[in-house]
């Protein structure tokens, strides 16, 4: 079966530009978390959707990111005029029910890359 | 809050040799935790999971590792090492109040032939 996917799998930009991450779970998952994953330091989340209730947020770490999500389906990490600390690959998982001892399935994650 | 410490960010041992892969977690008795592998150019993937009961937990691939409160650690462990098992390894523990895990920094094992 299909599992967590995501894309572009590599994302080039210049610093200012904004980028979209798209990030596609696993069909009947209702909870979705993105993380980043700067090198040498461990996943930092960043936002976490569960159902139709309001997104956790408290992990995105300026204005300059957001997230949709749309239903149980497709989610979007955007982040406005990029800088080079975004540099960081973008992992996003999904799990049946958002319980915390849940598993969460990951997928291969987005390299982004600010010049 | 929850949070956990991998020591040692770069792990070698020879094929064959004992695994041993150390996390510690922040003081307050957490009530799960969790190893996740990140093999080269995968997503992480579920290792085992620590939830309650029995405190010696079995995961995939041969690896266990043990829920030890009186250390406040969930070290992971293999017998004997593979070629396959070089990859990077994750300890982790939900973040207090909120259906998120907090990761440590990573621990990257390399398996010499």
């Amino acid at each position: 079966g299909a599992g967590v996917s995501q894309s572009p799998s590599n994302k080039v930009t210049e610093k200012g530009k904004d980028v979209e991450l798209r990030c596609d779970p696993i069909s009947g998952h209702t909870a979705l978390y993105w993380y980043r994953q700067r090198l040498g330091q461990g996943l930092e989340f960043l936002i976490y959707f569960q159902g139709n209730s309001a997104p956790d947020k408290s992990g995105l770490p300026s204005d300059r990111f957001s997230a949709e999500r749309t239903g149980e389906s497709v989610s979007t990490l955007t982040i406005q005029r990029t800088q080079q600390e975004d540099s960081a690959v973008y992992l996003c998982a999904s799990s049946p029910a958002g319980l915390v001892d849940n598993e969460q399935f990951f997928g291969p994650g987005t390299r982004l890359t600010v010049l | 809050a929850q949070s956990v410490t991998q020591l040692g960010s770069h792990v070698s041992v020879s094929e064959g040799a004992l695994v041993l892969l150390r996390c510690n977690y922040s003081s307050s008795v957490p009530p799960y935790l969790f190893w996740y592998v990140q093999y080269p150019n995968q997503g992480l993937q579920l290792l085992l999971k620590y939830t309650t009961g029995a405190t010696l937990v079995k995961g995939i691939n041969g690896f266990e590792a043990e829920f030890k409160k009186s250390e406040t650690s969930f070290h992971l462990t293999k017998p004997s090492a593979h070629m396959s098992d070089a990859a990077e390894y994750f300890c982790a523990v939900p973040r207090a109040g909120a259906n998120n895990l907090f990761f440590g920094t990573g621990t990257r094992l390399t398996v010499i032939p």
